[in-house]
């Protein structure tokens, strides 16, 4: 059974770095690819960025600048990490892998 | 970027109504390798997304076979025949032909 799930804490400071944790089980990081996407309150959903099955990455390019995704296979665990926090980076992150979802994460980026 | 331009925003149905959703791109979404990857994603208040329709028309395991996804190039179409209270939430069409990965702005579905 395919399972995702996201961790990271749930209260940021502006200007900060953000850190979350997606933890699969039921398959292989080396043989899927996956996906990071975000949902600000109320609105829609924005792709963040992917990790290949080979390891690569691709970013969202207005996040490019901040934002990384790497993986330890080994523990089934693919990161998130994306500094210069802001208000707006508030949100609801999930990751995703083809038809399967995580539960979500929300982070409120706030003094 | 491709950009997804979805309509309507609202849609307002009864129980058992057939409606269909458009989600037109900004360019083709044909691949190189002959595929279309268009997808359509429902998210029920409060939940996940869950995928409906993946590459245009085929229908995602477990999905009931009320949905239906069409079109090509540019233009394409979720309908569902007989609209069911479980289906209410927020549709949203998916491209991931081109880089980066793109999503429409959304068709929010309510009971009239």
């Amino acid at each position: 059974q395919v399972q995702l799930k996201e961790s990271g804490p749930g209260l940021v400071q502006p200007s900060q770095t953000l850190s979350l944790t997606c933890t699969v089980s039921g398959f292989s990081l080396t043989s899927y690819n996956v996906h990071w996407v975000r949902q600000p309150p109320g609105k829609g959903l924005e792709w963040m960025g992917v990790i290949w099955s080979g390891g690569n990455t691709d970013y969202n390019s207005a996040l490019k600048p901040r934002l990384s995704i790497s993986r330890d296979t080994s523990k089934s665990q693919v990161f998130l990490t994306m500094n210069s926090l802001q208000t707006e980076d508030t949100g609801i992150y999930y990751c995703n892998r083809r038809a399967d979802w995580g539960q979500g994460v929300m982070v409120t980026v706030s003094s | 970027d491709v950009v997804l331009t979805q309509t309507p925003p609202t849609l307002s149905a009864t129980i058992g109504q057939s409606v269909s959703i458009s989600c037109r791109s900004s360019q083709s979404l044909l691949h190189s390798n002959g595929n279309t990857y268009l997808h359509w994603l429902l998210q029920r208040p409060g939940q996940s997304p869950q995928l409906l329709i993946y590459s245009v028309s085929r229908l995602e395991s477990g999905v009931p076979n009320r949905f239906s996804g069409s079109g090509s190039g540019t233009d394409f179409t979720l309908k569902i025949s007989g609209v069911e209270a479980e289906d209410l939430g927020v549709y949203y069409c998916v491209q991931g032909t081109h880089a980066p990965r793109t999503f429409g702005g959304g068709t929010k579905l309510e009971l009239k």
